[in-house]
């Protein structure tokens, strides 16, 4: 079973606009990873927030944090057509070993 | 720095074939891990390497096994392969074991088509 469920499943919006996606889990983490995948291809690191830290950015991206709330949303801002793409969120459950657990992904599509 | 490197990048075999991908992961990482995606399944664990000992295993069937060489280059063998086990098989290495702030890099994959 996924530790992370993503939400919404798929999002479509013109480009420019700002897009947001949610991830919830069940139990406690170190930290929460955000990953982004091309049509089927290899997955690039977002972003890492730590179970203590509440919101991070990095360029047109913004990731918060609720840990009462086992929940993470992960912001997009400007959106562009390279944008389009599918994102996972991660959570590591295990600390000292390389195991990510993955929701099932957002499919985002950035319209021109 | 080159990525990690996956091999074949493309696989079809038969029912009941016996295949092997591998991995090699950026220069100076030593934690090499496994995962399965199929559209039903999304990505699942399979298991983890650190310095040529597994220190983790997903919940698959023995048929799903693996290795690390000194080089921590890994190979990921399945037997008797499934219809079912047609997937995107990803490789992600680190540096250290410890996932506080460690992040994973993932190859291009490896799809495999079982026939």
């Amino acid at each position: 079973s996924q530790q992370g469920e993503e939400d919404p499943q798929a999002l479509s919006i013109q480009e420019g606009e700002n897009a947001t996606m949610n991830c919830s889990y069940k139990t406690s983490i170190n930290n929460l990873q955000w990953y982004r995948q091309n049509s089927g291809r290899g997955l690039v690191h977002l972003i890492l927030i730590r179970s203590n830290e509440r919101e991070k950015h990095s360029g047109r991206l913004r990731v918060t944090l609720d840990t009462s709330k086992k929940s993470s949303s992960l912001l997009i801002t400007a959106s562009r057509a390279a944008d389009t793409a599918s994102y996972f969120c991660a959570t590591d459950l295990v600390q000292g070993a390389q195991k990510l657990v993955f929701g099932q992904g957002t499919r985002l599509t950035i319209n021109p | 720095k080159a990525g990690v490197t996956q091999t074949p990048r493309y696989l079809i075999k038969t029912r009941g074939q016996q295949v092997t991908l591998s991995c090699s992961p950026i220069s100076g990482h030593r934690s090499v891990s496994w995962y399965q995606q199929t559209p039903g399944q999304g990505l699942q664990f399979l298991f983890e390497y650190f310095s040529e000992t597994q220190r983790n295993k997903g919940n698959f069937p023995g048929r799903f096994s693996g290795r690390q060489f000194s080089n921590s280059r890994s190979e990921m063998n399945v037997s008797t392969l499934e219809l079912g086990d047609s997937a995107l098989y990803l490789c992600a290495s680190s540096f250290t074991r410890d996932t506080i702030g460690n992040e994973q890099f993932f190859g291009p994959g490896t799809r495999l088509t079982v026939l």
